[in-house]
């Protein structure tokens, strides 16, 4: 099936820095979204993104589907930022997650 | 507007023990989804449903089992816990198949520890 590689797995980050997370996948896709998962487990869809870019407020997506990546930019870092981040990618009629970037924003 | 919702919030039980995991959704979803949530693995599919009376395998159904009845509905049942099943469980819907630009919306989970 379908590979999912995210990177970095683990990020610390003070309040107000920048940050980008890395989905590389092994196939092409028609469906690739990135997800927020908070601290107390709730997850959020942040993106559809299966190729261009997109911005929603501080957090913006790109998705080069040719080269089989996508990247998650984070600016201007909040606490309320931290949690996991996971890229899914659609393989056989669902979606195949990566094991995801722990971020942490410190104060 | 409730969304997708899941019951319980928490479970413990023992081996051997039969559990259900209950999943309902307001928003007439078509396609739901039954992932779990270990440390290292990401999430994965368990189980999926296109529509009432139609469900199919993941890609970890061992253990599991799921049905449909109604659209709004996914339960989902260990018939026989064991210890590998401890995980977060998290059940999801989307409007129509992922292979078109539908999102894919997230319950609040179950955590499930076996004894």
């Amino acid at each position: 099936g379908i590979q999912v590689e995210q990177s970095p797995p683990d990020l610390i980050l003070q309040e107000g820095a920048n940050s980008t997370l890395r989905c590389n996948f092994s196939d092409s896709v028609n469906n690739l979204q990135w997800f927020h998962q908070n601290p107390w487990g709730q997850l959020i869809n942040l993106f559809y993104i299966p190729s261009g870019t997109k911005q929603n407020g501080r957090l913006s997506a790109t998705t080069v589907a040719t080269e089989r990546y996508s990247l998650l930019y984070i600016s201007s870092s909040q606490t309320t930022d931290s949690g996991v981040y996971f890229c899914a990618v659609e393989g056989g009629n669902k979606l195949t997650f990566g094991t995801g970037t722990q971020l942490k924003v410190e104060l | 507007d409730a969304g997708i919702t899941q019951s319980p919030r928490y479970k413990i039980t023992e081996t051997g023990r039969q559990v259900t995991l209950m999943c309902h959704q307001t928003w007439s979803h078509s396609y739901m989804f039954w992932y779990r949530q270990d440390l290292g693995h990401g999430l994965r599919l368990i189980y999926y449903s296109a529509a009432a009376d139609i469900t199919d395998k993941g890609e970890v159904p061992d253990g599991y089992v799921v049905s449909r009845s109604k659209t709004e509905n996914f339960p989902l049942t260990l018939e026989s816990a064991t210890r590998s099943q401890t995980s977060v469980y998290f059940c999801a819907s989307s409007e129509s198949k992922v292979t078109t630009n539908e999102k894919l919306f997230f319950g609040s989970g179950t955590q499930l520890s076996v004894l």
